[in-house]
């Protein structure tokens, strides 16, 4: 069975970077699909934040391009999200997401990541 | 960016009646004969869980009381009949177009 699970720190500096783990198993992230991450801010909105694919393409969204990088260890099947320049904006819980054309199928359970001093 | 609009924001009904959600977008999620539109059902504490993928298409394991309709921009999420266990948060997401989006959400509780 596919599964995802994040990992990373609770609480960030403003102005540190934020770092997230997503580790897969049940699934190769070589094999198929694109691999995401997706943030919930407090008031449930959900925004998509970018993908590393299959074959290593990554896909941003450009709201957050120049702050965002996606990648990924094969020889551990994980990926990762770094943030830069954080402030309390990106406070928010942040889901790892397997999918692409057929919608986000599986979900990691979500991590919350608060910015504060 | 499309722009997804849902309706209502929240909506109450009585057990065993049907539930109906729509989704508006700013623009075709159509592409090669597809609509590239998604829905989603959260429940708190939860990530959300995928229900029906290019619009009409059910997802393995959901219960055939979810069915989802529509094209182009206009698109609805339909729960006939409605239980309990259905009281949540529902989401449209768009992949036709980058970045993907997702509606501002509808909660759904009984009535």
């Amino acid at each position: 069975d596919v599964q995802l699970q994040e990992s990373g720190p609770g609480l960030v500096k403003p102005s540190q970077s934020l770092s997230l783990t997503c580790t897969v198993t049940g699934y190769s992230i070589t094999s198929d699909y694109a691999w995401n991450w997706i943030r919930q801010f407090p008031g449930n909105k959900l925004e998509w934040m970018g993908y590393i694919s299959y074959s290593g393409s990554t896909s941003y969204n450009p709201s957050l391009k120049s702050r965002i990088s996606i990648t990924r260890d094969t020889s551990k099947n994980q990926f990762f999200l770094q943030l830069n320049s954080v402030t309390t904006e990106d406070t928010a819980t942040y889901y790892c997401a397997r999918g692409y054309d057929d919608g986000f199928a599986y979900w990691g359970q979500g991590t919350l990541v608060t910015v504060s001093a | 960016d499309i722009v997804l609009t849902q309706s209502p924001a929240s909506l109450a009904v009585s057990l065993g009646q049907r539930a109906t959600i729509s989704c508006r977008a700013s623009e075709s999620v159509d592409s090669y004969g597809n609509s590239f539109m998604h829905w989603y059902q959260q429940k708190p504490g939860q990530p959300p869980k995928l229900l029906i993928y290019r619009a009409s298409n059910l997802e393995s394991g959901i219960p055939a009381r979810f069915s989802g309709s529509g094209s182009r921009t206009d698109f609805t999420l339909t729960i006939n009949p409605v239980e309990a266990d259905d009281v949540a948060t529902y989401y449209c997401q768009q992949s036709n177009e980058d970045p993907y989006t997702f509606g501002g959400g509808t909660k759904l509780e009984i009535k």
